[in-house]
């Protein structure tokens, strides 16, 4: 089974700063198989990044997505007040399927 | 549009058996594989189940493998998982989820239903 770790679990940022979340996995993986989701609480994920650095559809600019092998970054460039969230990331390189423990976006 | 609408979840005490139902609508339901995620109260997400287009190739979490069954009709556009011996650890929101067209219908977890709880006790 491949481990993804996140980090930090909590991320306390002010609106407009710039986010960087980090997702790390046990084994390399191809990065066209990791993706990324946002959760806003009492709703269901929402997906951000298809793989490792392309936007889902209506995903605004200011996320982007980067790394390879074990090492993959999600940045939001300026962060707006609808981004304050928790983020996951998943790969799916290999069954399992296997999700991060998730870091959430804080208002500072 | 799509649409991923679940039913089924609810109370069930340990050792019970529950059948969650996902209907689909707004894409080509047979040329996506579907999905199950689960996330117990204040925790992350799970991975629980994945059934291919066709329906003729399944694959399980181990923590429900031989518990869980996912089957899916094409005809009616709806995926089923039936949940058997169920555990006080198996209360969770189920997420019926479809997967992107990337790798034939195998992409990321595009779209999500709002959610069925399920309760062991």
């Amino acid at each position: 089974e491949i481990v993804l770790t996140q980090s930090p679990a909590t991320l306390s940022l002010s609106p407009g700063e710039r986010a960087s979340l980090s997702c790390r996995t046990s084994q390399t993986i191809n990065s066209n198989t990791l993706a990324w989701y946002q959760q806003k609480p009492g709703q269901p994920p929402r997906l951000l990044m298809n793989d490792a650095s392309n936007r889902a559809t209506g995903i605004p600019a200011r996320f982007s997505g980067s790394g390879s092998g074990t090492d993959f970054t999600l940045s939001i460039s300026s962060l707006e007040t609808e981004d304050f969230a928790v983020y996951y990331c998943q790969q799916r390189n290999s069954w399992p399927l296997t999700f991060g423990g998730g870091t959430k976006v804080e208002i500072k | 549009e799509v649409q991923l609408l679940e039913s089924g979840g609810g109370l069930v005490q340990p050792g019970g058996s529950l059948r969650l139902s996902c209907a689909a609508s707004g894409f080509t339901f047979s040329s996506y594989a579907m999905n199950w995620v689960r996330q117990a109260p204040g925790k992350g997400l799970e991975w629980v189940s994945s059934v291919s287009g066709s329906g003729d190739w399944t694959s399980y979490a181990d923590s429900v493998k031989g518990r869980f069954t996912l089957s899916r009709d094409n005809s009616k556009n709806t995926v089923y998982l039936q949940m058997n011996s169920l555990r006080a650890d198996d209360t969770a929101i189920y997420y019926c989820v479809k997967r992107g067209p990337e790798s034939g219908g195998w992409g990321a977890f595009d779209y999500w239903g709002q959610g069925t709880p399920v309760t062991v006790s």
